[in-house]
């Protein structure tokens, strides 16, 4: 079983709809990171949450960690295919390197 | 500055042999790490380097190594390769010191098919 379970694991959506991807665990996390992976490539980190509560803006990305820092979520607004791609979380239980992935939610954004 | 190369890009290999991967990272990255990434079980932690020592290690059987020199380059060594190996092995370097992990930058990965 997965640490980190994401949901869903698969969404097809038009451009311009919004979209959330969630990221939740029973364990808590002294940070968490998401990254995006497209075809052929390694992953890209898009944010780092580090206290509970926290939101954090990349442009029409809105991210969340929960005040228990247990659990977060990805919002995107008005998607573009642009989005399209593998979007992966990641939290650090513990320090010394060992961050633990969620199995991703592939995002697939039509124009 | 160059990313994080890893080569070959793409490897097929036969049941029981064994194949070495390579890594060069970031130029000032000193921690390295490797993740297994297959379609059904996602980014599975193999290990990481730091400074030259094994700092962390996954729940991988003895037949997954690795090793890193001291220009911080690593290297990862697969023996008696299985079927269930097959999979797209990503190499990640960190400017991360002591206590933590900070930000993981991805190479392409080396996509190996074991026959």
């Amino acid at each position: 079983t997965q640490l980190l379970e994401q949901s869903p694991q698969f969404l097809s959506i038009q451009e311009g709809e919004n979209l959330t991807v969630y990221c939740n665990s029973s364990s808590v996390f002294s940070s968490l990171q998401w990254y995006r992976q497209e075809p052929g490539e390694g992953p890209v980190l898009l944010v780092t949450v580090v206290t509970g509560g926290e939101v954090k803006k990349l442009k029409r990305l809105t991210f969340q960690f929960g005040d228990a820092r247990k659990d977060s979520s990805l919002h995107i607004t008005a998607a573009q295919p642009g989005d399209t791609g593998l979007y992966l979380c990641a939290g650090e239980l513990d320090s010394w390197g060992k961050l633990q992935f969620g199995a991703g939610t592939q995002v697939v954004v039509t124009p | 500055k160059a990313g994080v190369t890893q080569t070959p890009r793409y490897l097929i290999k036969t049941r029981g042999q064994q194949v070495t991967l390579s890594c060069s990272p970031i130029s000032g990255h000193r921690s390295v790490s490797w993740y297994q990434q297959t379609p059904g079980q996602g980014l599975q932690f193999l290990f990481e380097y730091f400074s030259e020592t094994q700092r962390n290690k996954g729940n991988f059987p003895g037949r997954f190594s690795g090793r890193q020199f001291s220009n911080s380059r690593s290297e990862m060594n697969v023996s008696t390769l299985e079927l269930g190996d097959s999979a797209l092995y990503l190499c990640a370097s960190s400017r991360a010191g002591t206590g933590m992990t900070g930000e993981l930058f991805f190479g392409e990965g080396s996509r190996l098919t074991v026959l």
